[in-house]
């Protein structure tokens, strides 16, 4: 079955804990993505990636890392969590065959709490 | 200005009802659209790409009004399980997401 799984579902975590979301896709997809969304605000992009060892910042990245060392998986750290950082997170995947007219493939979510 | 805004709503519809909104969009040289449907918190699922000259899927029709810079979406004959948050997203070399209009269907 095609899918983007993302580990764990949810966390509840002190300030300056340092964390990892994980994020995995089994479509062979090139794109890569994390959102995080809050009310009244939307999904925004924190980081994204267009291919393995390639990554770049989305519109909120402050306070987030990303690697992508294998083409399946596109972790999200956190060195330092903040409160301010308590939100649902989604990892996005997508191939860019039709560049970014193709179907964006969610994750299930994460929902963080930063106490 | 927002990239991209949408009427948070929401709207409350009888069944069988139709229901239509607007997405309103800040980059001309947007490249290409789509509605994706959220239900509560969970991820969000594409429904339908728009497409310039406007397109059908069943019961649901998107627009794209360039002129003006808007998308829209009508939902025919609204059931149940049409209750969701709809967000109108743009493609201009990066996604911008609306924060989304939530529709409420009534029996």
């Amino acid at each position: 079955e095609a899918q983007v799984t993302q580990n764990p579902r949810y966390l509840i975590t002190v300030t300056g804990k340092k964390l990892t979301v994980t994020c995995s896709q089994n479509m062979n997809h090139e794109y890569m993505s994390w959102y995080r969304q809050d009310p009244g605000l939307g999904l925004r992009q924190i980081y994204y990636s267009m291919n393995v060892e390639v990554t770049d910042k989305g519109d909120v990245p402050e306070g987030y890392k990303v690697s992508r060392k294998e083409k399946r998986n596109f972790p999200l750290i956190l060195e330092s969590p903040s409160p301010n950082q308590t939100s649902l997170y989604f990892c996005a995947s997508s191939s860019l065959a039709g560049g970014l007219r193709d179907t964006q493939y969610f994750g299930p979510g994460t929902r963080l709490t930063v106490l | 200005r927002k990239e991209v805004e949408q009427d948070p709503g929401p709207f409350n519809v009888p069944e069988g009802a139709t229901v239509a909104f607007n997405c309103t969009y800040s980059n001309s040289a947007s490249q290409s659209f789509f509605w994706y449907r959220q239900d509560c918190r969970k991820e969000p699922k594409l429904l339908m790409s728009v497409y310039s000259s406007g397109n059908e899927d069943g019961r649901f029709t998107a627009q794209l009004n360039r002129a003006s810079q808007y998308i829209s979406l009508l939902i025919r004959d609204s059931k149940l399980s049409d209750s969701a948050t709809y967000l109108c997203v743009v493609n201009d070399y990066k996604l911008s997401f609306g924060a989304g209009t939530t529709v409420t269907v009534r029996a």
